[in-house]
């Protein structure tokens, strides 16, 4: 069982926008600035899209955006495109360990 | 470009040991933490171990404390991990990953193509 909580999958046609959850607690999503999202198509390493929350790195498209709110933060994917599909992992920085922690994934799939 | 090239997989029996590395370059890899990430077949990514930049603060997931070693060598531009009284559970791809900025141990940035371990009889 993975320490944050995402739903295992999101689903939206081309053009519109979706909307990945990730779940935790004080101790990691709620208590620091240090959300990121990772995109990993089959069989391929996975790669930052959003990190600190809401920041992309440099060659990343606009359509991707992060926040939180509490708990729990979210990943915002606009103007959904087919090279989108893919699974979407959440991490954050954890006191309890003080490195990363994962969520279980989403996989999203654009009909 | 930063550069991370991981090596050592391979099958082993339920019991025996190997070790990972990591090759890093592109970077200043005496100024970064880094991790080691894994993902079983078919399954989602598990932190599995981090260090700092010199190696002072470390780390271990429960699934693999007092089993699993990290280290690392500056010198070397390499990062390791020696697996002891491997199972089965801990057949996945194994991931060395860097963090985004110098001296932070968060933020992971920039992933290699992975190791793959399979433990088996």
């Amino acid at each position: 069982q993975s320490a944050l909580t995402q739903p295992p999958s999101v689903s939206g046609s081309p053009g519109q926008s979706v909307t990945i959850s990730c779940t935790g607690t004080r101790s990691d999503v709620g208590g620091y600035d240090r959300v990121s999202w990772h995109q990993q198509t089959p069989g391929t390493a996975p790669k930052l899209m959003i990190y600190e929350v809401n920041n992309r790195p440099s060659g990343v498209p606009d359509r991707f955006s992060g926040s939180r709110s509490g708990n729990t933060a979210s990943l915002t994917i606009s103007g959904l495109q087919a090279e989108d599909e893919a699974d979407y992992y959440c991490s954050s920085y954890t006191s309890r360990t003080t490195f990363e922690v994962f969520g279980g994934g989403t996989k999203l799939t654009v009909l | 470009e930063v550069h991370l090239v991981e090596s050592g997989g391979g099958l082993v029996q339920p019991g025996r040991s190997l070790r990972l590395s990591c090759a890093a370059s592109g970077f200043s890899f005496d100024n970064y933490a880094m991790y080691w990430v894994r993902q079983a077949p078919g399954k989602g990514l598990e932190w599995v171990s981090g260090i700092n930049w010199n190696g002072g603060i470390i780390a271990y997931a429960d699934a693999v404390k007092g089993r699993f070693t990290i280290s690392r060598d500056n010198a070397k531009n390499s990062l390791y991990l020696q697996m002891d009284s491997l199972r089965g559970d801990d057949t996945a791809v194994y991931y060395c990953v860097k963090v985004l900025r110098p001296f932070y141990h968060y933020d992971m940035d920039v992933w290699g193509q992975g190791t793959t371990v399979t433990v088996s009889s």
